[in-house]
């Protein structure tokens, strides 16, 4: 499966944990993207990358969200001191880079966080 | 930042069209998309058009857009059980704004 893959797809977590998730984008992508669903919500932006660089952040992303890509392949996204207000799906996207920002994202399954 | 709306439960039976509608209000985005989630799952890319086009047509799937009106739609013929999930609707530059999803149902 050449897809975006994210791990693990299920984390259920106390309150005051941290938790990292992980995600691969398809190979040849070189933007990664991070988004979060809550139910009944679509999908809201939260940070993206080309290559390592991190290029934007939501204002979503508090200070104890943090986000890596150190070798401009895979990425992690981190959550410190969990709170119930997190918990939510969190999808990871890729895309080719190129001229303008035209171009599909394409999801992973997504990594759903509770909060207990 | 940028609005999308749709509506949100859509019903049909099983061998007609379904259409699904969506708005938004920024203009500059390139591309127009449609995703597909099923229960627990991640987005499916259903199809896109470019922003200079009115009409894609895709098998089965529809896209009209309207610029003018800001206005996006998206018909499935021949609908099937198997279409039922929930529809997005996204548009955007670096970052795609999504709307909140039309939950569609097919009944038999």
């Amino acid at each position: 499966d050449t897809g975006v893959s994210q791990d693990p797809r299920h984390k259920i977590t106390k309150r005051g944990q941290n938790v990292t998730f992980r995600c691969d984008p398809i190979s040849e992508h070189n933007r990664l993207y991070w988004y979060r669903q809550t139910l009944g919500q679509g999908p809201e932006f939260l940070t993206y990358f080309q290559n390592e660089a991190q290029l934007e952040k939501s204002r979503l992303l508090s200070d104890r969200f943090s986000a890596e890509r150190p070798k401009g392949s895979f990425s992690t996204l981190e959550i410190q001191r969990t709170e119930q207000g997190d918990s939510a799906m969190y999808l990871c996207a890729s895309r080719t880079g190129g001229q303008g920002e035209s171009g599909t994202q394409y999801f992973g399954p997504g990594t759903r966080l509770t909060v207990l | 930042g940028e609005d999308v709306e749709q509506s949100l439960f859509l019903s049909v039976r099983e061998g007609d069209s379904s259409v699904i509608n969506c708005t938004y209000t920024d203009s500059s985005s390139t591309y127009l998309y449609w995703y597909k989630q099923e229960p627990g799952a991640g987005l499916q890319l259903l199809t896109y058009i470019f922003s200079n086009m009115d009409m894609k047509q895709d098998q089965r799937l529809t896209v009209l857009l309207n610029k003018k009106d800001k206005h996006l739609s998206l018909r499935i013929a021949d609908t099937q059980t198997g279409d039922s999930a929930i529809y997005f609707c996204a548009v955007g530059g670096y970052a795609l704004n999504f709307g909140k999803g039309t939950s569609l149902l097919v009944t038999p």
